[in-house]
């Protein structure tokens, strides 16, 4: 049973419009939530997180917005680059287990 | 660089055949990590150190057999693999606290002939 959920394998979006990921949670008790980006044959890298005590976090073109209730996060990327292209991973962790749970992944394409 | 190595980056091995793969972190960490990555699937955690101890094994089969001899190193010990564990192994290390992110190798590329 998938606990950490990305229904969008893939997204394709113009050089400097938004992109917008997705991603769903089953576990309340998860805390915090994070997203990483990965290119082909790299491991994965930490782009920006989020803890359950937010709604919003922002780090330059990057915002991460969490809604609990919904138990839906999403990343959001403006203006979007070609060089955002990649693979972009939700996961989530509660701070007791030290544990991060990981989606499936969405392909994100940056078209120039 | 991230800061987490892991050796070899590629390996190709026989079902038949025990090899290890290698990690090590230089980030001082109290916390390591093994997951798999299959094809069009979520990265799977495998198992978790704390402080050198085994925390969590996620149910994974015997023929995969971690070692960790010290807080900054990790090993994945592989025997009579079979051919669906081909996969990228990826090590990760964090501060072993709450909240805080887990730090990638770029993996090891494992295939099983």
């Amino acid at each position: 049973d998938q606990q950490v959920k990305q229904n969008s394998p893939s997204l394709s979006v113009q050089e400097g419009r938004i992109s917008i990921l997705n991603c769903d949670y089953t576990n309340s008790m998860f805390d915090y939530f994070l997203w990483y980006k990965k290119y082909p044959a790299e491991g994965p890298t930490f782009l920006i997180s989020i803890s359950s005590i937010k709604d919003k976090n922002e780090d330059g073109r990057f915002t991460v917005f969490l809604n609990k209730s919904a138990k839906h996060l999403s990343l959001h990327i403006v203006p979007s680059q070609p060089g955002d292209s990649a693979v972009y991973f939700c996961a989530a962790g509660d701070g007791a287990t030290n544990k991060l749970i990981f989606g499936t992944g969405t392909l994100l394409a940056v078209q120039p | 660089e991230t800061g987490v190595t892991q050796t070899p980056r590629h390996l190709v091995m026989g079902m038949t055949n025990k090899k290890s793969l290698k990690c090590e972190q230089h980030l001082g960490h109290n916390a390591m990590y093994w997951y798999k990555q299959s094809a069009k699937k979520p990265l799977e955690l495998m198992f978790v150190y704390n402080f050198k101890e085994q925390t969590e094994n996620n149910s994974v089969p015997s023929r995969f057999s971690p070692e960790c001899p010290n807080s900054s190193h990790l090993f994945l010990h592989l025997h009579t693999l079979q051919p669906e564990d081909s996969a990228l192994y990826l090590c990760a290390s964090s501060q072993g606290s709450a909240n805080t992110e887990a730090f990638f190798g770029q993996g090891t590329r494992l295939t099983v002939v």
